[in-house]
Parts: C-alpha cells; structure tokens; sequence
C-alpha cells in the first residue's frame, strides 16, 4: 500500500526555520516526483515545490524562492523541505504528495498525498 | 506564476449535473494538455479525479468528466451525490512551474 506521511510542522517565531520530513513507503520512490502543497487556513492550495526523481532538479512558487529548500534521499525514500525566514503567511497545512511519474510535469498527477502536517508561524 | 481562475461556489440538486470551468492563459491550460483535478473535503487529503485533461484514476466513477478547450479546463460532475459536496482545484503544468493551482470551486448539493 502507498502510502506518505509528513512530519515536522509546529509553532516557529517570525524569521525561524523549520525542516518538513516525508517519508513515503509502498512504491519504487526513487521513480516519482515528489512535491509539498501547501493550504493557509480559509485559503486554497498552493503549490510550494517539486523535485525530479532523481533531485537533480528543484522547482520553487516564487513566493518560497530563496527561503525554502526541497530535497530527498531516495536511500531513505524521504523528502525534506528546508525552511528558512518564515513568515506569518507561511502558516498553512503541508502536505506532502507523490507525482504520477518520473517527470516532472507528472507532478499535476499527484496521485497520493500525506495527511499534513500544520505550521505555525507565530511570535 | 498566476493562479487560475474558478468559480468560488457552485450548486446543485441530487441527480443534477455541474460544470466548473478553469481559466488560465497560454502559458498554463492554452499550452500543455496536463490539467488535472482534485477533490478536497475538509480535513482529508486532497484527492486526484481527473488527470491529463481527460482521464480518471481507477476508483474514481464515471460521473467525473472533464474537458478543455483553449485556455479554459472544465470539470463535470454529472448525477450529483451528496459525497460530491468538497472543494475542487484544478492544477496545470506552467513549464517553468510544474502545479499551478486554481483558487477553488466550493461544490454546494442543495
């Protein structure tokens, strides 16, 4: 079974970091894209980042570039997103989702997402 | 990177059917034939109902359709069931930015 699970969130000051984990179990990891999406409350989902299969190759929403950092280790079949000078709007569900393929516009078919994982950002 | 544009809400009775257009430009919906959908009730996972413009995962039923025509996806939901009330984003590949999401179409069964 499929499955994805983020960890990691919790309350962080305004300019603080924090280091979202996926661990994703039931599939050849290294042959999917994986992204983080995230939702502020009463808002819609917004796309944060994606990664190839591989990790060669890294995708940011302009409104991450520069502060945050996707990577994954396909030894451990899990992806991190690296946070960094977060700021109150930063404050939604992440969540953590598995694309349909090895490339990276197979990220629109992302087929199973993790739960979420809640991020306060907060003073 | 702009989001796409949809519908706040829409409505419907039992049995109806409703159609929730995605509107992007040319550099999103008008140029790549990758426009999915997801259907998100509170609290859960988002779930994916139609991918590839056109195709559905197995396990999602056959009332979930969807289209495109130009720069505007479209997502039918036809036989309306009370289980259908959620939210639903369509998303498009942009080339240089893989998911871009549409604000959202709250689906209301009356």
């Amino acid at each position: 079974e499929v499955q994805v699970l983020e960890s990691g969130g919790g309350l962080v000051q305004p300019g603080g970091t924090l280091r979202l984990s996926c661990e994703a179990s039931g599939f050849t990891f290294s042959s999917y894209v994986m992204s983080w999406v995230r939702q502020a409350p009463g808002k819609g989902l917004e796309w944060v980042s994606s990664v190839t299969a591989s990790g060669a190759t890294t995708y940011y929403a302009d409104s991450v570039k520069g502060r945050f950092t996707i990577s994954r280790d396909n030894s451990k079949n899990t992806v991190h997103l690296l946070m960094n000078s977060l700021r109150a709007e930063d404050s939604a569900v992440y969540y953590c989702a598995r694309g349909g393929g090895v490339v990276i516009l197979a990220a629109t078919r992302s087929d199973h997402w993790g739960q979420g994982t809640q991020v306060t950002v907060s003073s | 990177q702009s989001a796409l544009t949809q519908p706040r809400s829409v409505s419907g009775s039992p049995g109806q059917s409703v159609t929730i257009s995605c509107t992007g430009t040319s550099s999103d919906v008008g140029a790549y034939n990758y426009v999915s959908w997801y259907q998100h009730h509170p609290g859960k996972a988002p779930k994916l109902i139609i991918s590839d413009v056109t195709k559905r995962p197995s396990g999602v039923p056959d009332r979930f359709s969807g289209s495109k025509s130009g720069n505007t996806a479209s997502l039918t939901i036809s036989g309306l069931q009370a289980e259908d009330e959620a939210h639903y984003y369509c998303c498009s590949y942009a080339g240089t930015y893989p998911m871009v999401f549409g604000g959202g179409t709250k689906v209301t069964v009356l």
